[in-house]
């Protein structure tokens, strides 16, 4: 089984300033891992993925995340925000192989950007 | 480009009704699921569906059942609405793991 943990949930920032969203999972298997963003009454949306290879992923709106296996943390990072960036953001691992390619979730970082 | 859409978008449901949530993708996935979103809750798995023809219980199942009509369609019934299940729903496919999964816009249900 999975678990994902944010320990944010609300995040305020002012515009133009660096932002960390932090997610850490448990996981008995390999995963991959994924951040989403929901922005008011809408569905959700990849912003990017963790599957191999390089540690830092980029994604979009200028988002990134850093994967370090030792601390199971996938933080999610952006160097500089907008007032369109506010919205909801959820962490997500996927098992790799089998385990019936479910999505688990953390329980998501409301990110509020203010002038 | 459709990607996933589900009906209705707005429900508003007596205590004891039934209705049926309607999920279909046009991207020819073998994998569907089933979502809520409560506050504070992020998204549970209610159900899924790992291709055409089989389905499996997640987190939240009780309360709930489904149907894989065909691999487009996959529906989520509510046999008898309680309040417990205000919730908004979200339909949602992929083609394998590790590839991205998309989710339809949501269903937002009420049950009084």
């Amino acid at each position: 089984a999975q678990s994902v943990t944010q320990l944010d949930s609300q995040v305020p920032v002012f515009e133009e300033a660096p932002v960390e969203l932090r997610c850490n999972y448990s996981s008995s298997v390999s995963v991959y891992l994924f951040w989403y963003v929901q922005y008011p009454n809408q569905g959700l949306q990849l912003l990017l993925k963790y599957l191999s290879g390089s540690t830092l992923v980029k994604g979009i709106n200028g988002f990134e995340a850093e994967f370090n296996k030792s601390q199971t943390s996938f933080h999610l990072r952006k160097p500089s925000v907008h007032i369109s960036d506010t919205a909801e953001y959820f962490c997500a691992v996927n098992p790799r192989g089998g385990g019936g390619n479910k999505l688990t979730f953390g329980t998501g970082t409301q990110l509020k950007v203010e002038l | 480009n459709a990607g996933v859409t589900q009906t209705p978008k707005f429900q508003v449901l007596k205590t004891g009704q039934s209705m049926t949530l309607q999920c279909a993708q046009d991207m020819n996935h073998n994998s569907m699921y089933w979502y809520r979103q409560d506050p504070g809750m992020g998204l549970r798995l209610i159900y899924y569906s790992a291709s055409e023809g089989t389905t499996d219980k997640g987190e939240v199942p009780n309360g709930y059942n489904v149907s894989r009509l065909n691999k487009r369609e996959f529906s989520l019934r509510l046999e008898s609405a309680a309040p417990s299940q205000t919730s908004v729903y979200f339909c949602a496919s992929n083609g394998r793991s590790g590839n991205t999964i998309y989710f339809g816009e949501g269903s937002w249900l009420t049950v009084v």
